[in-house]
C-alpha cells in the first residue's frame, strides 16, 4: 500500500506571502510526483510534475524533490487569493501507473 | 495540458436506475483511463483502471458488476452505475494518462456529480 502524507491544514497565508506545502511518501519505487490544485466542487488540475531530484520552477510555483528523504514540496510565491484551494500531492510508481494521493492541504490566501 | 471531457456534468436519478458517464480525451490518445470517486471533504478514491480493448481492473471493495466500465477506443471510456442507490451519490471523476514522450501525467475530466434520490 503506497502512502502519501501531506502536512495538515488548513494553511492560511497573507496575500503576497509564500505558501509552503510538504509531502512525504512511503514507496521508494515511486518515480513520478505531481501537485494538483482542486477548487471546491471542481476536479483536480495538474499544476506541477517533477521526476528528478532538485527544484523545478514554473511561474510562481516551485516543486522540490528529494528521493533519498522521500520528500516532495511545493512553494507558491507571491500568493494570490485565487490560489486558495486544496492542493493534492500525488505519486506514481512505474509498476502500475496508478496515482496515490495525499489527503490534501487546504490553502487560504487572505487579501 | 491535455484536455479531458466528461458528460454529463451533473445527473439526478431515481433509485434503481442506471446512469452512464462518458470520459473523452480530446487531443491525445489515452491507452489508460482511471475512474475515481470523491465524497465531500475527502480525497479521491480510485475505483478502477481502464485499458483500451481490455477488461477494467477494479480496486478492492469496488463492485465490478455495479460499476461497469468500457474502454472501447483510445479516446473514450464509459462508467455505468447500475441500479443506483442514494449511497452511490458522489462526485465521479475520470482521468486519462498521456503516456507519449515517456511521461506519466494524468489529466482529469471536470467530473460528474451524481445524485440518487
Amino acid at each position: 500500500q503506497k502512502e502519501v502524507e501531506q502536512n495538515s491544514g488548513p494553511l492560511s497565508v497573507p496575500e503576497g506571502a509564500i505558501a509552503s506545502l510538504n509531502c512525504t511518501y512511503s514507496d521508494r519505487g515511486s518515480q513520478s510526483f505531481f501537485w494538483y490544485r482542486q477548487y471546491s466542487g471542481k476536479s483536480p488540475e495538474l499544476i506541477m510534475s517533477i521526476y528528478s531530484n532538485g527544484d523545478k520552477e514554473d511561474g510562481r510555483f516551485t516543486a522540490q524533490l528529494n528521493k533519498a528523504s522521500q520528500y516532495v514540496s511545493l512553494l507558491i510565491r507571491d500568493s494570490q487569493p485565487s490560489d486558495s484551494a486544496t492542493y493534492l500531492c500525488a505519486v506514481i510508481s512505474l509498476n502500475d501507473y496508478k496515482l496515490s494521493f495525499g489527503a490534501g492541504t487546504t490553502v487560504t490566501v487572505r487579501a | 495540458g491535455a484536455v479531458v471531457s466528461q458528460h454529463p456534468s451533473r445527473v439526478i436519478c431515481k433509485s434503481g436506475t442506471s446512469v452512464k458517464i462518458e470520459c473523452r480525451s480530446l487531443d491525445f490518445q489515452a491507452t489508460t483511463m482511471f475512474w475515481y470517486r470523491q465524497f465531500p471533504k475527502q480525497s479521491l478514491m480510485l475505483m478502477a483502471t481502464s485499458n483500451e480493448g481490455s477488461k477494467a481492473t477494479y480496486e478492492q471493495g469496488v463492485e465490478k458488476d455495479k460499476f461497469l466500465i468500457n474502454h472501447a477506443s483510445l479516446t473514450l471510456s464509459t462508467l455505468t452505475v447500475t441500479s443506483a442507490h442514494p449511497e452511490d451519490s458522489s462526485f465521479y471523476i475520470c482521468s486519462a494518462r498521456d503516456g507519449s514522450g515517456g511521461f506519466n501525467e494524468q489529466f482529469f475530466g471536470p467530473g460528474t456529480r451524481l445524485t440518487v434520490l
